[in-house]
């Protein structure tokens, strides 16, 4: 069946390193990739996405490109800030079955001053 | 406020209790969502409506009801709330069912059952 593996957390960084986060998928047909942003006692928050091979979304300094040969969708960022702190969650959808979204187990990040 | 809208934002409960979360949109948007949100499992899927009375079961189901009498509102029933069951539940939208659409998530419901 259709699902996505993200790399596990937490993750903590300091202020202006760079980040990355893995993202691999296995679907049927041609998904669309999703990058969701969690803030402490929020609903979820598109950040990004791209619907076809080769696509890369991009939003607030984040970046993922999708890479259909290797069936990712990493996300990155040149250099993070303390309000970037949250859960991410990678998800896929597909065409067929229940439209539903797909999600990773999610990635929680904390930036330090 | 326009916008998808869930309350309660928090609810506790007890074990055999029936509970019903609300969810409220006012795009219009012809398709909406109920997950849950549990620690290791991201979010999962428990029912989804394509339109008003259309309702169909996702991947977790069990022990939840749905109905969508209404295009903007789309209430998610616990019938007889077990312990299992405590966790956070996102209502989303979307304009249509296609995989470009993006969902639109509400705030939440932390629901607990004692």
């Amino acid at each position: 069946g259709d699902s996505v593996t993200q790399m596990e957390g937490p993750v903590t960084l300091s202020e202006e390193a760079f980040l990355t986060i893995n993202c691999t998928y296995t679907a049927t047909g041609y998904p669309s990739l999703f990058w969701y942003v969690q803030y402490p006692g929020e609903g979820l928050q598109l950040l990004l996405k791209a619907t076809k091979a080769d696509d890369k979304g991009s939003n607030k300094g984040f970046e993922a490109t999708y890479r259909k040969e290797t069936t990712s969708f990493h996300l990155e960022k040149g250099s993070v800030q303390v309000s970037d702190s949250a859960v991410y969650f990678c998800a896929l959808r597909v065409s067929q079955g229940a439209q539903k979204l797909v999600f990773g187990q999610g990635t929680r990040l904390t930036i330090n001053p | 406020d326009a916008g998808i809208t869930q309350s309660p934002r928090y609810k506790i409960t007890e074990t055999g209790r029936q509970v019903t979360l609300m969810c409220h949109q006012t795009w219009s948007h012809s398709y909406m969502f109920w997950y849950r949100q549990d620690l290791g499992h991201g979010l999962r899927l428990i029912y989804y409506s394509a339109a008003a009375d259309i309702t169909d079961k996702g991947e977790v189901p069990d022990g939840y009801v749905v109905s969508r009498s209404k295009t903007e509102n789309f209430p998610l029933t616990l019938e007889s709330a077990t312990r299992s069951q405590t966790s956070v539940y996102f209502c989303a939208s979307s304009e249509s069912g296609s995989v470009r659409n993006i969902q639109y998530f509400g705030a939440g419901t932390r629901l607990s059952v004692l």
